[in-house]
C-alpha cells in the first residue's frame, strides 16, 4: 500500500541557511502533520493542515512555515536555521481523524 | 510535566516472556489513544488504536482505563523482532498527537 512519502531523506545545511522538507501523503488523506523529533527526544507536534488549512499549530518557530498545496502534498520551509534544528522532521497523514501514519522522515543537519 | 508520560524501561525480557507497561496521560479530555513503534531513530509505525473494551492484535494487547487515565500494552510471547522503543500517543482534538518519550524493549534471546 502506499505510505507518506517524504522528500528528502537526508539533508545537510549551514547556520542560516534555508531549507525545504517536502511531504506527499498516503491518497486519500485530507490530514497532513508535520513532527520534530531531537535525539533522544519523543516527536513533538509543529503544525497541521486539514483540506489545505492550517488547522492546529504546535511548537513551530516562527522560522518556520508551512502549507499544503491543491495535491494535499506539504511543505516545511525553515529559514535562519540554527544549530538546534538538527533533528529527524516527519511528516504523518490521516484521513479526517483516523490514525496517522508517519513517512520515514527527513534528516535534517545544520553544520 | 509532560501530558504523556511513560516507563522509560529498559525492559530486557528473555524470548517467550510476557512484558507489559503503562503510559499516563494527564488530560482527561483525550480522545484517542495509540501506541506507535519506534526502530532506531526510523518512523513511528502504528502498532495499534487502543479502545475502552481493550483490543488484541495477535500476541499484543492494549487497555484503555479512562477513570485512572492510563493505558496499557502487554506483548506476549516476546519475539527478537519486538525489540524496540514503543510510544503511547493520546489524540487530545483532532489534529495533533502527544507522545510519551517512549519505553524500550529489548528481547533477548
Amino acid at each position: 500500500a502506499a505510505g507518506v512519502i517524504q522528500s528528502p531523506r537526508h539533508l545537510i545545511k549551514e547556520k542560516r541557511e534555508t531549507a525545504t522538507l517536502k511531504c506527499y501523503p498516503i491518497p486519500r488523506h485530507d490530514t497532513v502533520y508535520w513532527y520534530q523529533q531531537g535525539p533522544g527526544q519523543d516527536p513533538q507536534f509543529l503544525i497541521s493542515f486539514y483540506e489545505k488549512m492550517q488547522s492546529d499549530k504546535g511548537s513551530i518557530p516562527d522560522r518556520f512555515s508551512a502549507q499544503q498545496f491543491s495535491d494535499y502534498h506539504s511543505e516545511l520551509n525553515m529559514s535562519s536555521l540554527e544549530l538546534g534544528d538538527s533533528a529527524l522532521y516527519f511528516c504523518a497523514s490521516s484521513f479526517w481523524n483516523q490514525p496517522q501514519h508517519f513517512g520515514d522522515g527527513t534528516r535534517l543537519s545544520i553544520l | 510535566r509532560k501530558e504523556v508520560e511513560q516507563d522509560p524501561g529498559p525492559f530486557n525480557v528473555p524470548e517467550g516472556a510476557t512484558v507489559a507497561f503503562n503510559c499516563t496521560y494527564s488530560n482527561s479530555a483525550s480522545q484517542s489513544f495509540f501506541w506507535y513503534r519506534q526502530d532506531c531513530r526510523k518512523e513511528p509505525k502504528l502498532l495499534m488504536s487502543v479502545y475502552s473494551s481493550g483490543n488484541e492484535d495477535g500476541r499484543f494487547t492494549a487497555q484503555l482505563n479512562r477513570a485512572s487515565q492510563y493505558i496499557s500494552l502487554l506483548i506476549r510471547d516476546s519475539k527478537l523482532s519486538d525489540s524496540a522503543t514503543y510510544l503511547c500517543a493520546v489524540n487530545i482534538d483532532d489534529y495533533k498527537l502527544s507522545f510519551g518519550a517512549g519505553t524500550t524493549v529489548t528481547v533477548r534471546a
